[in-house]
């Protein structure tokens, strides 16, 4: 069975643009939660989406957003980039409440 | 606001030592409380899920213990090896389904 794939696994953007990343679940896994790694400050989560809903969110701006498709791959987007939002961002899926995480590589973002 | 603590920050144990830190969580809207192992470039990875108090799980060396009433787990590592060296994180999971996790203890094992 695949794992969780994240795309891309690097960036680099400047301030004040946009960038979309991107997560496809396991196979069957319908929950996809994203979260924000800087240093000091541990896995900070953003949101999760089931089933093409957003189930919960963080305490993130709003210039964070996600969606979930159809077939569990999720999106995340992040508008008018700062530099504070340079980061590893970490995908997860999991196929229940009870179950672990399962985590993408990553993707890691630089904003200059 | 949700404060998942653990502690210590960072540890170095003696290869062949064991050792054990902790993990302090919320004890109300408990739902589950997750393990992780985080190596250096490479993604986290599951240990533990548990879901009841007084719940003991162990994988190996590894072995975890939960205390939902009074809000603490702890984690067990028997006769430490140079591959248990890694990132242990704690982890949440609330009655809302939300996960939070901890800013991790950092082992680093010495031969």
């Amino acid at each position: 069975k695949a794992g969780v794939t994240q795309t891309p696994r690097y960036l680099i953007k400047t301030r004040g643009q946009q960038v979309t990343l991107s997560c496809s679940p396991i196979s069957g896994h319908r929950s996809v939660s994203w979260y924000q790694q800087t240093p000091g400050q541990g896995l900070q989560f953003l949101f999760e989406y089931f089933s093409e809903t957003q189930r919960n969110k963080g305490n993130f701006p709003g210039r964070f957003s996600g969606r979930q498709f159809s077939n569990s791959r999720s999106e995340m987007n992040v508008s008018t980039l700062e530099l504070g939002d340079s980061a590893l961002y970490l995908c997860a899926s999991r196929p229940g409440n009870n179950s672990p995480l399962h985590f993408g590589n990553g993707t890691r973002l630089t904003v200059t | 606001i949700l404060n998942v603590e653990q502690s210590p920050q960072s540890l170095h144990v003696q290869e062949g030592d064991s050792t054990n830190f902790t993990c302090s969580f919320p004890s109300s809207n408990f739902y589950a409380l997750h393990w992780y192992r985080w190596e250096t470039a490479k993604s986290p990875e599951a240990l533990f899920v548990m879901t009841l108090n007084g719940d003991e799980k162990k994988k190996g060396r590894i072995s975890a213990t939960l205390n939902t009433k009074e809000g603490y787990s702890y984690l067990y590592i028997k006769g430490s090896q140079p591959e248990d060296s890694a990132t242990y994180l704690c982890a949440f999971g609330r009655s809302d389904d939300k996960i939070i996790f901890g800013k991790g203890t950092r082992l680093h094992i010495l031969p």
